[in-house]
């Protein structure tokens, strides 16, 4: 059974940093690419960004690739996200995800609730 | 970035009744989309991809349609277990897009 469970998650003041996990088990981690994507509280869905199943590679939202970095730890089968200069308007719900060569996402965890406030 | 616009953004439905959802895209992004399902408590669910293509496991009253810039998933027959929230998404070219989703509730 493929599992992803995300971990790393609460509430952090603006402008610091936060790193999220996902551990993965089910399926073989590094031949996988693997995406994040957020939720907001409004439930607006927004890709974040994936990265290659060597982790030489990655692809990031316009918006967000300067303050979020994805990385992985294939002897782990851990997914990361690091998250720097957090604002507001970063709180969601964070899923990793597993992602098909075609870009779609065909496994999901159960999402981990960031909140940024001070 | 590929806008997705998704309609309506509720919908009401009886259990056996069908409904159908649609998605549509700034630009055409080929046939390449994918329909995803949220219900409380559950991990999200990967219904369609490919415009039309259903994922193991997704039922067949579920179908999906269109290409280019207009798409729709319908559901037929509805099953009390098919209420939650529905989200199309492109995966055609990045950054991948998502529409805004649908929430579909029992009438």
């Amino acid at each position: 059974e493929v599992q992803l469970v995300e971990s790393g998650g609460g509430l952090v003041q603006p402008g610091t940093s936060l790193k999220l996990s996902c551990v993965a088990s089910g399926f073989t981690f590094s031949d996988s690419w693997m995406s994040w994507v957020r939720q907001t509280p409004g439930k607006t869905m927004e890709w974040i960004g994936d990265i290659k199943y060597d982790g030489s590679y990655t692809n990031y939202a316009p918006s967000l690739k300067n303050r979020f970095t994805i990385s992985r730890d294939n002897a782990k089968s851990t997914l990361y996200l690091q998250m720097s200069n957090v604002r507001s308007e970063d709180t969601a719900t964070y899923f990793c995800t597993r992602t098909h060569g075609f870009n779609y996402f065909d496994y999901w965890g159960q999402g981990v609730m960031v909140t940024v406030s001070s | 970035d590929v806008q997705m616009t998704q309609s309506p953004s509720n919908l009401a439905a009886s259990p056996g009744e069908s409904v159908s959802i649609n998605c549509k895209a700034r630009k055409s992004i080929s046939k390449y989309l994918a329909w995803y399902q949220q219900k409380p408590g559950k991990v999200n669910k990967l219904l369609i991809y490919s415009g039309s293509t259903l994922q193991s496991g997704t039922p067949s009253r579920f179908s999906g349609s269109g290409s280019g810039t207009d798409f729709t998933l319908t559901i037929r027959n509805l099953e009390p277990e098919d209420f939650g929230l529905y989200y199309c998404q492109q995966h055609n070219e990045y950054p991948l897009t998502f529409g805004s989703g649908t929430k579909l509730e029992i009438k």
